[in-house]
């Protein structure tokens, strides 16, 4: 079946506007990570979703990040008012509850100019 | 506070040469500890996990809860071992997220 899968691919703002990141989880997983893969600085926790349960949004960096994701499924990350320290990849990966392996998207690249 | 270290940013070794990526970790409790690996312009793929204490690749890793450490170990290098490596920490209790070191990109040497 298909893997994760993240749309766009790559993503050009200008500084100020908002943009939306999409990630289509595999079917049937239940857990949804959200990370910023920046050079150097690793891969930084920005939101995890399991099932019903409250999201742990302890990694959003300012409340220009949200996001959300309908009927256990598709997950929308949303950058307000983008800066240029935005700039990134955002990955996405997916997990069932049980599993601890996660399967990581292709990932957006966001360039803010 | 939970943390994953790992000291090396770059490690150049030779073909055929032993490696050794450090990862030392921070955390309150039992955690699972992994390594991810990617490889260039491929997906950020799982390498091993310390509960399954098998080999990959000829990789290896043990879980010393003394030093608190993971280290990622193969006897001898291979050119298509060049990647970058992640060392992870999953939460355990609470939420069962994952949290990263900052990587260690491996270089095997002709």
């Amino acid at each position: 079946g298909a893997g994760v899968s993240q749309s766009p691919s790559n993503k050009v703002t200008e500084k100020g506007k908002d943009v939306e990141l999409r990630c289509d989880p595999i079917s049937g997983h239940t857990a949804l990570y959200w990370y910023r893969q920046s050079l150097g600085q690793g891969l930084e926790f920005l939101i995890y979703f399991q099932g019903n349960s409250a999201p742990d949004k302890s990694g959003l960096p300012s409340d220009r990040f949200s996001a959300e994701r309908t009927g256990g499924s598709v997950s929308t990350l949303t950058i307000q008012r983008t800066q240029q320290e935005d700039s990134a990849v955002y990955l996405c990966a997916s997990s069932a509850y049980r599993d601890t392996e996660a399967f990581f998207g292709q990932g957006t690249r966001l360039t803010v100019v | 506070a939970q943390r994953v270290t790992q000291p090396e940013k770059l490690l150049s070794v030779f073909k055929g040469a032993p490696v050794e990526l450090k990862c030392n970790y921070s955390y309150s409790g039992s955690p699972e500890l992994f390594w991810y690996v990617q490889y260039s312009r491929q997906r950020l793929q799982l390498l091993l996990r310390h509960i399954s204490r098998e080999s990959i690749k000829g990789f290896t890793a043990d879980l010393n809860k003394g030093e608190t450490s993971f280290h990622l170990k193969k006897p001898f290098a291979q050119e298509e071992d060049s990647a970058m490596y992640y060392c992870a920490l999953r939460y355990t209790s609470g939420t069962y997220k994952y949290i990263f070191g900052t990587g260690t990109r491996l270089k095997v040497l002709a």
